[in-house]
């Protein structure tokens, strides 16, 4: 059964860093694009980044764009974000999601994880 | 701030049928396939319909999707409590390549 599991959320002050891990079990990581995607609360699901299968196409979105960096290890079946820059609109809970494209559009998330909270909180 | 909108709560007994609807523009809906997601507090989302009117493994048949144009709208029949959850619709945005969820629909 493919699964993920997201860890390293925290509470955070605001201008601070946070890195947060994704591990894939049960499918093959290294074929597949991968997402990151916020639940904030009150306001709903926000795609933040994606990977493709090889890192080597990754795109944002608009309002971490500088601040975050997505990335991938396909030996460990980990898929990372790197946040820096840590706004209070930033909290959430961050979910990593297995995806799938076509010609560079992504088409759905059919693999999602639990879910790890960061609090950006003066 | 999502481009696609949702009606904010839908509600039935239990039994009937509901439908959500979802609204777009041509850069997004009017171009791509349109998913849609539930989400249960505290559980992971889960792909309920997948390329506008497909249901993945494992999703009853009480689940249902269609696309028209620049909307879209997912249909649960045989409502049951076991449904009350938050639904959100999603796809790809191909002017601003970006992947955006619907506003979210809380079915109770």
């Amino acid at each position: 059964e493919a699964q993920l599991v997201e860890s390293g959320g925290s509470v955070t002050r605001p201008g601070g860093a946070l890195r947060l891990s994704c591990e894939a079990s049960g499918f093959a990581f290294r074929d597949f694009g991968m997402s990151w995607v916020r639940l904030v609360a009150g306001k709903g699901l926000q795609w933040v980044a994606d990977i493709n299968w090889n890192g080597v196409t990754i795109r944002y979105e608009e309002s971490v764009k500088g601040r975050f960096i997505i990335s991938r290890d396909n030996a460990k079946n980990s898929l990372y974000l790197q946040m820096s820059s840590l706004r209070p609109e930033d909290t959430a809970l961050y979910y990593c999601a297995r995806q799938w494209t076509v010609s560079g559009r992504l088409l759905r998330m059919d693999v999602w994880g639990k879910g790890t909270a960061v609090n950006v909180s003066s | 701030q999502s481009v696609l909108t949702q009606p904010p709560s839908v509600s039935a007994a239990p039994g009937q049928k509901v439908t959500i609807s979802c609204s777009g523009s041509s850069s997004n809906l009017g171009d791509n396939f349109v998913s849609w997601y539930v989400h249960l507090p505290g559980r992971a989302p889960k792909l309920l319909i997948y390329d506008n009117d497909k249901r993945p493994s494992g999703i009853p048949v009480r689940f249902s999707g269609s696309k028209s144009g620049t909307s879209a709208t997912l249909g649960i029949t045989g409502l049951q409590t076991g449904d009350e959850a938050d639904y959100y619709c999603a796809t790809w945005d191909s002017r601003l390549s970006t992947y955006f969820f619907g506003t979210g629909t809380k079915v109770t």
